[in-house]
């Protein structure tokens, strides 16, 4: 089945560093998502990407969907303490029915 | 506000006793899901209906199952709750049939059995 590798599993960084993060897949998706979960809630929708190459910011959030449609990164700048959370992308391929997660990125930012 | 809303926050059930997870739905959405969580792991998709159509996946255990009487409201039955059920329990939906397929969250029933 499809599988997606997000890296890295976890980030401990300073208050105001940038973060990257990405995804990448073992097959085509059409569409992937970021999202961002809190502990004892659910995942928020961060940016959805719908085409190959698109680049879309949401704040200080940026992501991409890969020219090869096999991968996606999102990038945080100057990073904020309520920044701190789960960040999880998933992907869908096309007539799909349901989303495919990544292991997640959990980021820890220190003060 | 258009949300997702899932009753209870928590839930503690006791091995063995069936218990009933709500979500309820203002989007006006064709399709709900529910996924089980893990700590410290991705959501995994348990079933979803797009619009009254069931769609069960081949892992989800019998001892899950699911009902949908109307658009707004979708609910999670765990006929005989094992220890191995505790989880954060997650409803969502998206509205199939348009290109931006999205799913939203509710924001969970953590569920604890005893």
């Amino acid at each position: 089945g499809q599988q997606l590798n997000q890296s890295p599993q976890s980030m401990f960084i300073q208050e105001g560093e940038d973060v990257s993060m990405n995804c990448t897949s073992s097959s085509i998706f059409n569409t992937w998502l970021w999202y961002k979960q809190e502990p004892g809630e659910g995942p928020v929708l961060l940016i959805a990407l719908y085409k190959a190459g698109e680049l879309t910011s949401n704040g200080r959030l940026t992501a991409q969907f890969g020219i090869t449609r096999k991968d996606s990164f999102l990038n945080i700048s100057a990073s904020i303490p309520s920044d701190v959370g789960i960040y999880f992308c998933a992907g869908q391929g096309w007539g799909a029915q349901k989303l495919v997660f990544g292991q997640g990125t959990r980021l820890t930012i220190n003060p | 506000d258009a949300m997702v809303i899932q009753n209870p926050r928590y839930q503690v059930t006791q091995f063995g006793k069936p218990v009933t997870l709500s979500c309820s739905q203002t989007l006006n959405h064709n399709v709900m899901y529910w996924y089980q969580q893990k700590s410290s792991q991705a959501p995994k998709l348990l079933f979803h209906y797009y619009d009254k159509d069931f769609n069960n996946e081949a892992d989800t255990p019998d001892n899950f199952q699911s009902r949908r009487p109307n658009t707004s409201f979708c609910f999670l039955d765990i006929r005989s709750p094992g220890l191995g059920d505790t989880a954060m329990y997650l409803c969502a939906t998206s509205k199939r049939g348009v290109r931006k397929d999205e799913q939203y969250f509710g924001p969970g029933t953590r569920l604890t059995v005893t």
